[in-house]
């Protein structure tokens, strides 16, 4: 089973646009991260966020933390082609694994 | 540093036969997990091994095996194949575990017919 959950499953945008995902989750964390991943190759990390932090910025990524509704969000400003590929978020509850959600595909339009 | 290898990258298989899948972690990380991932089910969790010891299991049948040698490099192994083993099977590896970021290898593509 899944722990989090990303909406949308999908978002068109254009090149220079900004790109919002969420992603919702059921049990208490340790911490949240975004992965993502170009055409079915390996996930990349972006950003990973702690239990006691509410905000983190890196770079383009903006990555929202509200523990007490259980849910995340991934901003991506002034979108690039280069960043079409499907976002993931994936908590770590101390249990020794990611649980990753279902994903959300990004297409950025030129 | 090099990154997560997985071997090999592309693997065809029958129904009832078994595969070995492996993967050598980045340097200097001891703990390795295995995810599986599919259309259908997503990204779903293996196993993890630290030091040579699982540490967790998510919901798989037995034929799904896995170890870890002392060098932190792992293998998996699948038995009796069926075609719904079909997937990207993805291999991470991270220095300590939980509360650190993963960094994934790019995935051995099982087909089985």
């Amino acid at each position: 089973s899944q722990q989090g959950e990303e909406d949308p499953q999908a978002l068109s945008i254009q090149e220079g646009e900004n790109a919002t995902m969420n992603c919702s989750y059921k049990t208490s964390i340790n911490n949240l991260q975004w992965y993502r991943q170009n055409s079915g190759r390996g996930l990349v990390h972006l950003i990973l966020i702690r239990s006691n932090e509410r905000e983190k910025h890196s770079g383009r990524l903006r990555v929202t933390l509200d523990t007490s509704k259980k849910s995340s969000s991934l901003l991506i400003t002034a979108s690039r082609a280069a960043d079409t590929a499907s976002y993931f978020c994936a908590t770590d509850s101390n249990d020794y694994k990611l649980s990753f959600g279902a994903g959300t595909t990004v297409t950025v339009r030129a | 540093k090099a990154g997560v290898t997985q071997t090999p990258r592309y693997l065809i298989k029958t129904r009832g036969q078994q595969v070995t899948l492996s993967c050598s972690p980045i340097s200097g990380h001891r703990s390795v997990s295995w995810y599986q991932q599919t259309p259908g089910q997503g990204l779903q969790f293996l196993f993890e091994y630290f030091s040579e010891t699982q540490r967790n299991k998510g919901n798989f049948p037995g034929r799904f095996s896995g170890r870890q040698f002392s060098n932190s490099r792992s293998e998996m192994n699948v038995s009796t194949l069926e075609l719904g083993d079909s997937a990207l099977y993805l291999c991470a590896s991270s220095l300590e575990g939980h509360g650190y970021e993963q960094y994934f290898g790019p995935g051995t593509r099982l087909t089985v017919t």
